[in-house]
């Protein structure tokens, strides 16, 4: 079990450009999460997806963010434009519902905008 | 709504210390609980989990025991050693359900030699 990939590792990019951080989940997972870490506010939901619908976005910052999940095997969190202060580090998280099953991190994507 | 409040960290500890982090919840009805733990430059893993009052969870040298009736599951471990330097969430997943989680702040421990 390959465990939740996600890409970029790093991404170093400049103020008013687009981001986009990608996600694969688990195979049978039906759940996924977004999650971002600062020092700052610690770990926050952005949003979450069941059966690759949206269930709750109310997370998300601002406009500029944006998340889709076209299949069951793929996650795009699209920043634009980006700002120096959604550097963070974003973690993609996946897991079955039902149960007392638990989330499954990925290693993260540490963003910096300059 | 559903909270978890945890201690504040940092915690320092010689190796072979004892190890205590507080946990308690507010939830309704009785959800299972767990601990995580983020080593550096890594996501989020499971350390352990209890699913009804009174469950232990262990894994790896670590306890937790779910007491409904001080609303805790605090985390221990008898003897600590380097490599447990790390950060460490408490959870409960929402009743809302879809598994949504709400995370302690996280505490961090380091570990010296």
């Amino acid at each position: 079990d390959a465990g939740v990939i996600q890409s970029p590792r790093h991404e170093v990019t400049e103020m008013g450009q687009e981001v986009t951080l990608r996600c694969k989940p688990i195979s049978g997972h039906n759940s996924l999460f977004w999650y971002r870490q600062t020092m700052m506010r610690g770990l926050e939901l952005l949003i979450y997806f069941n059966n690759n619908v949206p269930i709750d976005d109310s997370g998300m910052p601002e406009d500029r963010f944006s998340a889709k999940m076209p299949n069951a095997s793929f996650s795009t969190l699209k920043i634009q434009p980006s700002e120096p202060r959604d550097s963070a580090v974003y973690f993609c998280a996946s897991t079955t519902t039902g149960g007392h099953s638990p989330l499954h991190f990925g290693n993260g994507t540490r963003l910096t905008v300059t | 709504g559903d909270s978890v409040t945890q201690m504040e960290g940092p915690v320092t500890l010689s190796e072979e210390a004892f190890l205590t982090i507080n946990c308690t919840y507010t939830a309704t009805g009785y959800p299972s609980l767990f601990w995580y733990v983020q080593y550096p430059g890594e996501g989020l893993q499971l350390l352990l989990k209890a699913t009804k009052a009174d469950d232990k969870g262990s894994n790896k040298g670590f306890e937790a025991t779910y007491r409904k009736e001080t609303t805790s599951f605090h985390l221990e471990k008898g003897s600590v050693q380097v490599s447990d330097s790390a950060v460490y969430f408490c959870a409960l997943p929402n009743s809302g359900g879809y598994q949504k989680v709400t995370f302690g702040t996280g505490t961090k421990l380091q570990v010296i030699p």
